[in-house]
């Protein structure tokens, strides 16, 4: 079975800092790979997805995602994060082929300071 | 354009209480429709998925259970609730493929 771990429950940064909220799967086989974002009070909504191609992905909103298969990782990134960016990120992934479940990973919460 | 639609959006139930909470999808036809508990600190646990009218897989054993009486309605429900039913439920479409889902607004579900 597959299952995801990201590796921060809460991040503090302040506005124009970096981002980078880690993701790590296990599963043997194809995978896609996504990350949702759930900002206060809002429906989880997509952030960006990676099913093949190039493993650097970009989203919305200036995030990008990149897939490193060696290393089972799909970590989230930003350069300059915003007070509006303060959200519950989700990474989440199914087995590659066909019909899919997802699993997801407990979430980060992300506060950003203004 | 798909939309979901859920609810109630927060419900207060005494334990002991039935449940029904609705979800309903349009502009698709035939889509795959789950539920699922979102858990401060848990992440969103599967609770069931449907792929078609009346088939219904569950993935952890609990005290709920799911019905799809039509194509693009989903319920979850419960004959008795616990205090542990406790949560915030959300309902989600697609993934079909590559695709990726799509959820609902939630349903904020306190039992008492």
């Amino acid at each position: 079975a597959q299952s995801v771990s990201q590796h921060n429950h809460h991040v503090i940064l302040s506005e124009a800092a970096s981002l980078e909220l880690g993701c790590n799967y296990s599963y043997g086989g194809t995978v896609n790979l996504f990350w949702y974002v759930q900002y206060p009070g809002q429906h989880l909504q997509l952030l960006l997805k990676y099913f093949s191609g190039d493993p650097l992905v970009k989203g919305i909103k200036g995030f990008e995602a990149e897939f490193i298969k060696s290393k089972f990782s799909f970590n989230l990134r930003k350069p300059s994060v915003q007070w509006s960016d303060t959200a519950e990120y989700f990474c989440a992934v199914n087995a590659g082929s066909g019909y899919s479940t997802l699993t997801f990973g407990k979430g980060t919460m992300l506060l950003v300071s203004p | 354009s798909q939309t979901i639609h859920q609810w109630p959006a927060t419900l207060v139930q005494p334990v002991g209480s039935p449940l029904s909470l609705e979800c309903t999808v349009e502009g698709t036809s035939n889509p795959n429709l789950y539920w699922y508990r979102q858990a401060a600190g848990r992440g969103l646990q599967l609770l069931f998925y449907s792929v078609g009218i009346g088939q219904i897989s569950s993935e952890v054993p609990q005290n709920l259970s799911a019905s799809r009486p039509q194509d693009r309605q989903f319920i979850l429900s419960s004959k008795k609730l616990l205090l542990s039913d406790s949560g915030f439920y959300l309902c989600a479409w697609g993934g079909t493929g590559n695709q990726p889902q799509h959820f609902g607004d939630g349903t904020r579900l306190s039992i008492l």
